[in-house]
This record gives C-alpha cells, sequence and structure tokens, in this order.
C-alpha cells in the first residue's frame, strides 16, 4: 500500500524555466493539497482539489502557478517562469472521501532549487 | 478570522517531559491534529482530539479542551530522535474542508 508518491524528490531549475511537479494520492484518497514550506517555516496552503476540479485555490499566486488533478494521473503543480523566491519544498497531501479524524497523509514533497 | 498559535522553539533535556501549547481561533471545530515533522521531512500524524480530554499513545499524549480553544501535547521520556517541528492543525467546518495550521514549534533536545 503506497503511501502519497511526489516526483521529483529534487528538482534545480533555471530563472525562466518551468517546473512541473507531481503527486500520486494514497489509493482510496480522492482529495489533494499542495502545500509550499520554506525553510524553517510553516506549511503554507497553496491549492485543494478533487478529481477533475479545483476546490479551493486562494493560497496560490494568481500568476505563473496553475494545478490540476486530472480523472486519469496524478495531480500536477505547474510553475511557469520560474523566479529564486520560488525555491522552496512543496508538499502534497492526500485524505479520503471521510477523514473523520484521519488527516492528511503527506509525501515526501519536492524540493525545489531555482539558480 | 482563523488562527492558530504556537511558540516557535522550545528546548528540553533528554529524559525528561516536555510540553507544546496550541490555542485556536476558528469559526467552527471538528477536531485538531498534531504532526511531527523532521527536518526536510513530510509531517507524519501524530495524535486526533475531537473531545476534551486527554488521548494517550505511548510516549505520546494529547489534550485537548474546546470551551477554551486550546490543546497541548505532552511528550515524555525524551529521545534525541524527537528532535523536530510539532505542527498543530485544526479541522475547522468552515474552512472548506481544509486543515488550518499553525506554524510549528520546533523542539531542540538537548543531552
Amino acid at each position: 500500500n503506497a503511501g502519497v508518491m511526489q516526483n521529483p524528490r529534487h528538482l534545480v531549475r533555471r530563472r525562466g524555466q518551468e517546473a512541473r511537479l507531481r503527486c500520486s494520492p494514497m489509493k482510496g484518497h480522492s482529495h489533494v493539497y499542495w502545500y509550499r514550506q520554506l525553510p524553517e517555516e510553516g506549511l503554507k496552503f497553496m491549492v485543494y482539489l478533487q478529481k477533475e476540479n479545483i476546490i479551493d485555490e486562494s493560497g496560490m499566486p494568481k500568476e505563473r502557478f496553475s494545478a490540476e488533478f486530472p480523472k486519469e494521473g496524478p495531480s500536477i503543480l505547474r510553475i511557469q517562469q520560474v523566479v529564486r523566491g520560488d525555491s522552496a519544498a512543496y508538499f502534497c497531501a492526500s485524505s479520503p472521501t471521510d477523514r473523520e479524524g484521519y488527516g492528511y497523509t503527506f509525501g515526501s514533497g519536492t524540493r525545489l532549487t531555482v539558480v | 478570522g482563523q488562527n492558530i498559535d504556537q511558540p516557535t522553539e522550545m528546548t528540553a533535556t533528554e529524559g525528561a517531559i516536555v510540553q507544546i501549547n496550541c490555542t485556536y481561533q476558528t469559526s467552527g471545530f471538528n477536531g485538531l491534529f498534531w504532526y511531527q515533522q523532521h527536518a526536510g521531512e513530510a509531517p507524519t500524524f501524530l495524535s486526533y482530539n475531537v473531545l476534551d480530554g486527554l488521548e494517550e499513545k505511548g510516549r505520546f499524549s494529547s489534550f485537548l479542551s474546546r470551551s477554551k480553544g486550546y490543546s497541548y501535547l505532552l511528550l515524555k521520556e525524551l529521545q534525541m530522535k524527537d528532535s523536530a517541528s510539532y505542527l498543530c492543525a485544526v479541522d475547522s467546518m468552515d474552512s472548506n474542508y481544509q486543515l488550518i495550521w499553525g506554524a510549528g514549534t520546533k523542539l531542540i533536545i538537548k543531552p
């Protein structure tokens, strides 16, 4: 029973390139959440998705960032024209439909470094 | 607004006991979670409280008082491996199924 799978684990991009982060939720989980974490800081909510739907993207910058969770395949967080300030750890979490008392299961994260 | 407060950092001695507090102000409440996060790793689930009282799980216990908007995580017989950040998160029914997260408490264990 694989947990939440994120890849790549580490990603290096030059300024102006695109970064694409993938997240496969746990089997049976239909809710996906993306968080960003800067060093020594807490988790910052970015976006909440269900299959084929963005439920809440209030934490995501309006420009350059987008997310999707297609009917088939992993959830993708896409950052276009990356800048140095985008360097952070990006965590994906998933939860089942009925998550009473269950909370989230997190992936191992993708560490993005923009050079 | 909705807010969760935790101390930024705490220091304790190996073998001792430490209590990490969390206060919250949310417009709804459907449970409170504690997570542990080691540096560079993903947060992992520790405990869940929805009713008032103490939940004990080995060396870790978590307490909740809904009327006071207060929780604490109690760690006993501290080990060096307990050095980590401890995150408090509230399931607020008004938050569109998101958990509302505190910034975390960095716990430093000294020999």
